[in-house]
């Protein structure tokens, strides 16, 4: 069964601090791996996207990281900001047959908090 | 912003009543989605189309069926609604490039089933 599994499930930290999320993931056969962030009451917005040849993404402060071999990913954020405060999703997808479906597998996200 | 807009975006409704949840999207993408998100589950695909009146189910599809008859709307529908079924509904469609479809999702429609 094709499981992600995040840690920690929330975490509290000072503006302008750096903080790592960590994703491990049991799916196969891997097409990529995606970071979403999810503020409250809205939904998910794409980070980053990695294939299996990619071992890291920046998007502005956020860097992934993906390591096939371990089957894990992590998302860095650098010098925190109040407006980073939400659920950071990690997302696998499968490749399957037909062109156009990807099965992607969820995982519960991390709830970040930033305080002033 | 990929155009996606969900109605109603919020809504009470109680045990037994049937219940349409509209997506609409702006941009003619061929894929669109039908996901639910519930405390202590990742979201969950219920319901997924590739085309005009071309549908699959996903992977909680009992309860639910949908519609697509135009491009831009894809309806989803709960035929007699439980108290199950309360949750954050997003909707979902993927922009294709490289190889990799990108998903967009719309701003959830909460619905309570008393």
């Amino acid at each position: 069964k094709n499981q992600v599994e995040q840690s920690p499930q929330s975490l509290i930290i000072l503006e302008g601090k750096n903080c790592t999320l960590q994703c491990n993931y049991t799916v196969s056969p891997f097409s990529n791996l995606r970071w979403y962030k999810q503020d409250t009451g809205r939904g998910p917005v794409s980070l980053t996207i990695m294939t299996f040849s990619e071992n890291t993404k920046s998007n502005g402060r956020y860097t992934a990281t993906l390591d096939a071999d371990t089957k894990q990913s992590s998302l860095h954020i650098t010098a925190s900001q109040l407006s980073d405060s939400a659920s950071y999703i990690c997302v696998v997808s499968a490749r399957v047959a037909n062109f156009g479906n990807e099965k992607l597998t969820f995982g519960t996200g991390t709830r970040l908090t930033i305080i002033p | 912003d990929a155009g996606i807009t969900q109605s109603p975006r919020h809504k009470v409704t109680e045990t037994g009543t049937p219940v349409t949840l509209r997506c609409h999207q702006t941009e003619n993408h061929r894929y669109m989605y039908w996901y639910r998100q519930d405390p202590g589950h990742g979201l969950r695909l219920i319901h997924y189309s590739y085309g005009v009146k071309d549908t699959d189910k996903g992977e909680v599809s009992d309860g639910y069926s949908v519609s697509r008859s135009k491009t831009e709307d894809f309806l989803l529908t709960l035929e007699s609604a439980t108290s199950s079924q309360t949750s954050v509904y997003f909707c979902a469609i993927s922009v294709w490039e490289g190889g990799t479809g990108e998903l967009f999702f719309g701003e959830g429609s909460r619905l309570t089933v008393l």
